[in-house]
């Protein structure tokens, strides 16, 4: 298994609150992604980064934040949580710019109630 | 209209079975091709990859390109209960990946 731990893996929040999602690698790898996966939908890229302070919008991006001050912590935040963004949120990595080698996280249970 | 179509199924088979999966997509300048399988509650492992039309196949697993006809099939050979997953088809024109919504299979012994 490619060495990437979520946390927390789920978390039921309400309306309004601030929720931090974060993304752990032990491969050393350059390319960090969050999506998210939902029903009808599949998995749609939210943020991602090519490097240490170096982020950029995905397909999804609106109500979402994204650090990375470590290379190997990437963190994704949802300023004022809502009921739309109840998912289930996928960490990659990839150690190239080169979509064959990208893995994927546990992924993390969110509820917004 | 999605870049790439796929059947959610569910679908399911009798062990043994012979299993097609496919995906068809509307972006030419995808050259990338990919099957994930996901089990239930846990992230897409990457299944096979391809790069240009044709077929790869890996043990029972045969993946097979068409781009004339921008189309993607997996085929399971003497399918397993074990394979019961989601299936997803992506593909990328460079780094973007795109994936399809997936197909829920079900192998019954």
């Amino acid at each position: 298994d490619a060495g990437i731990t979520q946390s927390p893996r789920h978390k039921v929040t309400e309306t309004g609150t601030p929720v931090t999602l974060r993304c752990h690698q032990t491969e050393n790898h350059r390319y960090m992604y969050w999506y998210r996966q939902d029903p009808g939908h599949g998995l749609r890229l939210i943020h991602y980064s090519y490097g240490v302070k170096d982020t950029d919008k995905g397909e999804v991006s609106d109500g979402y934040s994204v650090s990375r001050s470590k290379t190997e912590d990437f963190l994704l935040t949802l300023e004022s949580a809502t009921s739309s963004q109840t998912s289930v949120y996928f960490c990659a990595i990839s150690e190239f710019k080169d979509p064959n080698t990208i893995y994927f996280g546990e992924g993390s249970w969110l509820t917004v109630v | 209209q999605k870049e790439v179509e796929q059947d959610p199924g569910p679908l399911s088979v009798p062990e043994g079975a012979i299993v097609s999966l496919n995906c068809t997509y509307s972006n030419s300048a995808f050259q990338y091709f990919m099957w994930y399988r996901q089990y239930s509650r846990k992230g897409p492992e990457l299944l096979m990859y391809t790069y240009s039309s044709g077929n790869k196949e890996d043990g029972r697993f045969t993946a097979q390109v068409d781009k004339s006809s921008k189309y993607i099939s997996l085929f399971i050979r003497d399918s397993q209960p074990s394979d019961s997953a989601t299936y997803l088809c992506a593909m990328s024109s460079g780094s973007r990946l795109t994936f399809g919504e997936g197909t829920q299979l079900t192998v019954n012994p």
